[in-house]
């Protein structure tokens, strides 16, 4: 059964960059879409955008100047870069995989929080 | 963007009620394009609908969606104690793709 599964740093300062990267296993990352999603502490779910594996994406508008998606094939991996991030951004991350929009297999989920 | 509206916020019944969720949407969907998703704490969401109505691998028969239009619900037929949960519902009809705010699911 396919897995996902994030990584990155727990913590991030204020007007930093947040990097977090999605291993895909037990399959491969060829031929389906994948996305980020994230969810503050005790709120609701945020999609912030997808990855084709021909490397075309979509993001949130609310997040579109901020965010960048990419995808490395070659490691089964595709990556989340959130730029100048604050408070507002403290929230669990998940990386999942998209079938006709919507997710079926989810990671975990990570934690990233921004302070100082 | 859609805006989804899920009701009631919290839903507390006991075990084997009937439980009815409710998601309404800011425009009409395409009647393939909703899901709902059980989330537990500490725990990613999980997929129990599709397409407003298929049920996803794995999920027991006392769920149910249905719906079109603008206004979809998610029905548990006989409500378990691992019922409890907050339910989602997001679209896919166009992008950005949104969710819910959630119904919470209490079994008393």
């Amino acid at each position: 059964q396919l897995q996902l599964q994030e990584s990155g740093p727990g913590l991030v300062k204020p007007s930093e960059t947040l990097s977090l990267t999605c291993t895909v296993s037990r399959g491969f990352i060829s031929s389906y879409s994948w996305s980020w999603i994230r969810q503050p502490p005790g709120k609701g779910l945020e999609w912030i955008g997808d990855i084709y594996d021909t490397g075309s994406t979509n993001y949130n508008p609310s997040l579109k100047s901020r965010v960048t998606i990419s995808v490395d094939t070659s490691k089964n991996q595709f990556s989340l870069n959130l730029a100048s991030v604050s408070a507002a951004d403290t929230a669990v991350y998940y990386c999942a995989r998209d079938i006709i929009g919507h997710y079926y297999s989810w990671g975990q989920g990570i934690l990233a929080t921004v302070s100082s | 963007e859609i805006v989804l509206t899920q009701s009631p916020g919290t839903l507390s019944l006991s075990p084997g009620e009937r439980a009815t969720l409710s998601c309404r949407a800011s425009q009409s969907l395409d009647s393939l394009s909703l899901a709902w998703y059980q989330q537990k704490p500490g725990q990613a969401p999980r997929v129990l609908i599709y397409g407003a109505c298929s049920r996803a691998t794995g999920i027991p028969d006392r769920f149910s969606g249905s719906g079109s239009g603008t206004d979809f619900t998610l029905t548990i037929s006989r409500l378990e104690p691992e019922d409890s949960a907050v339910y989602y519902c997001q679209q896919y009809d166009s992008s950005p793709r949104t969710f819910g705010q959630g119904t919470k699911v209490e079994i008393k």
